[in-house]
């Protein structure tokens, strides 16, 4: 089993739309949680972190259940600069790696 | 502006030869990540560096991969006797201290390599 496993993708959406990526992790002493965005053959950036009361920046809201070692990205309004993969990453408490999912891509169209 | 910078960006390699990435992370941070893209698949985590020490490397290959930050110059990434499946985008990223502070890892643009 994958550490970290996300919804295959891709997902193709209208502007405007709302959309959700789910991502679960495997290790249940996971301790940070993390989405990052990469750009068609570019290095990823760090979006946002996600926290357990989760937590809301602008357009994109992030969830944390830990019971079910389950997080979510959601994206409202979609615009077409949204267009990307986004990628789930999570943090064990082993030296502090960062452990990607495989990632989803999102097309906004217009 | 000085980003984690890599180079080469792009390098191609024939079968059996070595390749030489490198690595210069953003002034002040001294803790350096190898990360290794394969085409249509995530990050593979392959190496933690600080200074002259290498922290993790569980996720290096055993064999023909190595790694350094040594005390002066950049962090360099070594693939000798490379294969065809070697062929990846290999990104390098940098933080100011241990990224389970904060998880924010600074990534350079990425060297591509191609085994012919």
């Amino acid at each position: 089993r994958k550490e970290v496993e996300q919804d295959p993708g891709p997902f193709n959406v209208p502007e405007g739309a709302t959309v959700a990526f789910n991502c679960t992790y495997s290790n249940s002493a996971s301790q940070s949680f993390f989405w990052y965005r990469q750009d068609c053959r570019k290095e990823p950036k760090l979006l946002m972190s996600v926290y357990s009361s989760g937590n809301e920046d602008g357009r994109f809201t992030a969830q944390l259940n830990r019971a079910s070692q389950y997080i979510s990205l959601l994206i409202r309004d979609s615009k077409l600069s949204d267009s990307a993969t986004y990628l789930c990453v999570v943090i064990t408490n082993q030296g502090g790696k960062l452990i990607f999912g495989q990632g989803t891509e999102l097309s906004v169209k217009p | 502006n000085a980003g984690v910078m890599q180079n080469p960006r792009h390098l191609v390699r024939r079968r059996g030869q070595e390749a030489r990435l490198r690595c210069s992370p953003m002034k002040g941070h001294s803790h350096v990540y190898w990360y290794r893209q394969l085409p249509e698949e995530g990050l593979k985590f392959m190496v933690y560096l600080q200074k002259e020490n290498i922290i993790d490397e569980s996720g290096m290959p055993k064999e023909r991969f190595s790694a350094e930050f040594p005390k002066e110059g950049p962090s360099i990434l070594r693939i000798q006797q490379v294969v065809r499946g070697d062929s990846a985008a290999y990104f390098c990223a940098s933080s100011r201290g241990t990224s389970a502070n904060t998880g924010e890892l600074f990534f350079g643009e990425g060297s591509r390599l191609t085994v012919l």
